[in-house]
């Protein structure tokens, strides 16, 4: 079974740009989870979505959504970038909406300048 | 507010001595926490969950409620221990909160 996928794996931007981030899970995983990593602030929760609805959110700004396909792929998109926003993003996607185990995509890498 | 802590972010031990990993956790519920692992150039990945009681890879971890704890520990660590390990709350459906993270290095 082929894993997450993450497109593309390394970015760069500047300053006041926009990106999208795109997410495959795997074959029958119906959530996709969003996470930024960063040095400072490790791991944090973006948001979930399941079967194309957004079900959890965590505390970004509204520059940062997200949408979810009816084949369950996932983008995510950062408008207006800040210098801030240069992180790890990683997707990960599990099978339903209970608490089964997240597999993780190989992220992404943003750097803005 | 829901928060994971785990105390250290450096831990070096050597081969064939026991490992504690430390993570304490604040929640007002019923926890669901887990281990989460990466390897050198792996993905991360879930080592384990409290819920299931297992033991992979030699290591355990158990949920104290009283010392709102969840430690992971292996009695005898071998090299290819050395990662980085993240304890995580799941806050709601999928949405894990996660700790800083250890990094295990283990001296051969």
């Amino acid at each position: 079974k082929a894993g997450v996928t993450q497109t593309p794996r390394y970015l760069i931007k500047t300053r006041g740009q926009q990106v999208t981030l795109s997410c495959s899970p795997i074959s029958g995983h119906r959530s996709v989870s969003w996470y930024q990593q960063t040095p400072g602030q490790g791991l944090q929760f973006l948001f979930e979505y399941f079967s194309e609805t957004q079900r959890n959110k965590g505390n970004f700004p509204g520059r940062f959504s997200g949408r979810q396909f009816s084949n369950s792929r996932s983008e995510m998109n950062v408008s207006t970038l800040e210098l801030g926003d240069s992180a790890l993003y990683l997707c990960a996607s599990s099978l339903d909406g209970t608490y089964n185990e997240q597999f993780f995509g190989p992220g992404t890498r943003l750097t803005v300048l | 507010a829901q928060r994971v802590t785990q105390p250290e972010k450096l831990l070096s031990v050597f081969k064939g001595a026991p490992v504690e990993l430390k993570c304490n956790y604040s929640y007002s519920g019923s926890p669901e926490l887990f281990w989460y692992v990466q390897y050198s150039r792996q993905r991360l990945q879930l080592l384990l969950r409290h819920i299931s009681r297992e033991s992979i890879k030699g290591f355990t971890a158990d949920l104290n409620k009283g010392e709102t704890s969840f430690h992971l520990k292996k009695p005898f660590a071998q090299e290819e221990d050395s990662a980085m390990y993240y304890c995580a709350l799941a806050q709601g459906a999928q949405k894990l909160v996660f700790g800083q993270g250890t990094r295990l290095t283990i001296n051969p």
